[in-house]
């Protein structure tokens, strides 16, 4: 079946660092979208990639959709504590019937 | 505009228990998809609803779990009996008909002793 691979599987960052994670695939997808969980919550949708090459921001978030249609990259500007939690992409394949292809996370933590 | 409800958010029941979840999505969301999220994972797909028809339930294990959205707005999603393997956050989550943006409940913590 489709897998995605998602890098890093955890991320031990100072706060201000920029963060940078990615998801990769065999195949080829129509869509790239981020997510990020927090503890006993439910995953937040932070940014939707619909075209090859296209980058996305949402404040000190941006995401890229590959040029290769088999990858996607997000970035995160300055961390603050806030920005702990799991994020995870998602990616949708033609003909998938709208069903997501999960990556496993990458766990983002910040050192004190 | 209110999110996707879900409850209970916790349960604790006994294996060969039975337990009951109920998800309310988004107003004017065709689509509904119950997962199970195991810790540590990324969330697994066990059925899809297009208004009150099943898309796909090929990951559901149809032997003990059922799910319904009988009016094509809520839906429940049962587990009877319950295994200790069933300890798992199940997210209910939904989307229009025809969009890949999926929104999500805050899930339901099920802890099977």
């Amino acid at each position: 079946g489709q897998q995605l691979n998602q890098s890093p599987q955890s991320m031990f960052i100072q706060e201000g660092e920029d963060v940078s994670m990615n998801c990769t695939s065999s195949s080829i997808f129509n869509t790239w979208l981020w997510y990020k969980q927090d503890p006993g919550e439910g995953p937040v949708l932070l940014i939707a990639l619909y075209k090859a090459g296209e980058l996305t921001s949402n404040g000190r978030l941006t995401a890229q959709f590959g040029i290769t249609r088999k990858d996607s990259f997000l970035n995160i500007s300055a961390s603050i504590p806030s920005d702990v939690g799991i994020y995870f992409c998602a990616g949708l394949y033609m003909d998938s019937n709208y069903q997501l292809i999960w990556g496993a996370g990458t766990k983002l933590i910040i050192k004190p | 505009e209110a999110g996707v409800a879900q409850s209970p958010r916790y349960k604790i029941i006994e294996k060969r228990q039975s337990v009951a979840f109920w998800c309310n999505p988004i107003s004017g969301h065709a689509t509904l998809y119950w997962y199970q999220q195991i810790l540590g994972q990324g969330p697994k797909l066990l059925i899809q609803f297009q208004n009150n028809g099943v898309v796909d339930d090929s990951q559901l294990p149809k032997d003990r779990f059922s799910a319904e959205r009988l009016k094509g707005v809520d839906s429940t999603l049962k587990i009877q009996p319950a295994k200790l393997e069933d300890s798992a956050v199940y997210l209910c989550a939904s989307s229009f008909l025809g969009a890949a943006a999926q929104y999500f409940g805050p899930g339901t913590r099920l802890l099977v002793l």
